[in-house]
């Protein structure tokens, strides 16, 4: 498995600001993901970060809104642009370790946007 | 269709008893699968995972898994007050996950 940190664990925000999420781990990772939870709802795959090349969003997710870095083996950035009350959301990053691809989970950034 | 399924909920299991978890699934490409449990305000926290037919045991959990029905199933034996939280199903494809949205379970002391 990997030691994942998330920064920040919480954050309240206005409408129409941004936030940066960072996700830190422990090793050497190929493959991290960033994932949004909505309340009460189970986990939804916004894009793929690899290093080195440019994020792979998923079907309802754009760069403009959700902005990734990837700068090196070890971190990543997600930055809810814009925010707007339905983006309040857990979002969690995840990196893909081991050989048979186990994704494990950072704590989660717990959103609230007012 | 959904592309992975899980009852919600929520399940009430006696303490003791076996609690068994049901997932199916839509992909018949999918490679990989599997159990995270969630506890309330926490992040998911990887259970099993199994990738090929047949059962696989860790502890007091079994992972099943039937490819050609597209069913996977969790048995957690012996249950315990501290098994009470949300089992998501995960399902992989080319190292994209999906997740069910997952089954509530209480076990009652």
């Amino acid at each position: 498995s990997a030691v994942i940190s998330q920064k920040p664990s919480r954050d309240i925000c206005q409408r129409g600001t941004s936030l940066t999420i960072q996700c830190q781990v422990d090793s050497q990772v190929t493959m991290m993901f960033w994932y949004r939870q909505q309340p009460g709802q189970s986990l939804t795959l916004i894009a793929t970060a690899n290093q080195g090349s440019e994020a792979t969003y998923e079907s309802g997710f754009v760069i403009d809104k959700f902005p990734i870095s990837r700068p090196n083996l070890t971190f990543s950035t997600l930055t809810v642009s814009n925010m707007s009350p339905e983006d309040s959301s857990i979002y969690l990053c995840s990196v893909e370790t081991g050989p048979q691809e186990t994704q494990y989970f950072g704590p989660g950034t717990r959103l609230l946007v007012l | 269709q959904k592309e992975v399924e899980q009852n919600s909920g929520p399940l009430s299991v006696p303490e003791g008893a076996i609690a068994s978890l049901n997932c199916t699934y839509s992909d018949r490409g999918s490679q990989s699968f599997f159990w995270y449990r969630q506890y309330s305000g926490k992040s998911p926290e990887l259970i099993m995972s199994i990738y090929s037919n047949g059962d696989k045991e860790d502890g007091r959990f079994t992972a099943q898994l039937n490819k050609a029905s597209q069913y996977v199933s969790l048995l957690i034996r012996d249950s315990q007050p501290s098994d009470s939280a949300t089992y998501l199903c995960a399902v992989n494809r080319n190292e994209k996950l999906t997740f069910g949205t997952g089954t509530r379970l209480t076990i009652i002391p």
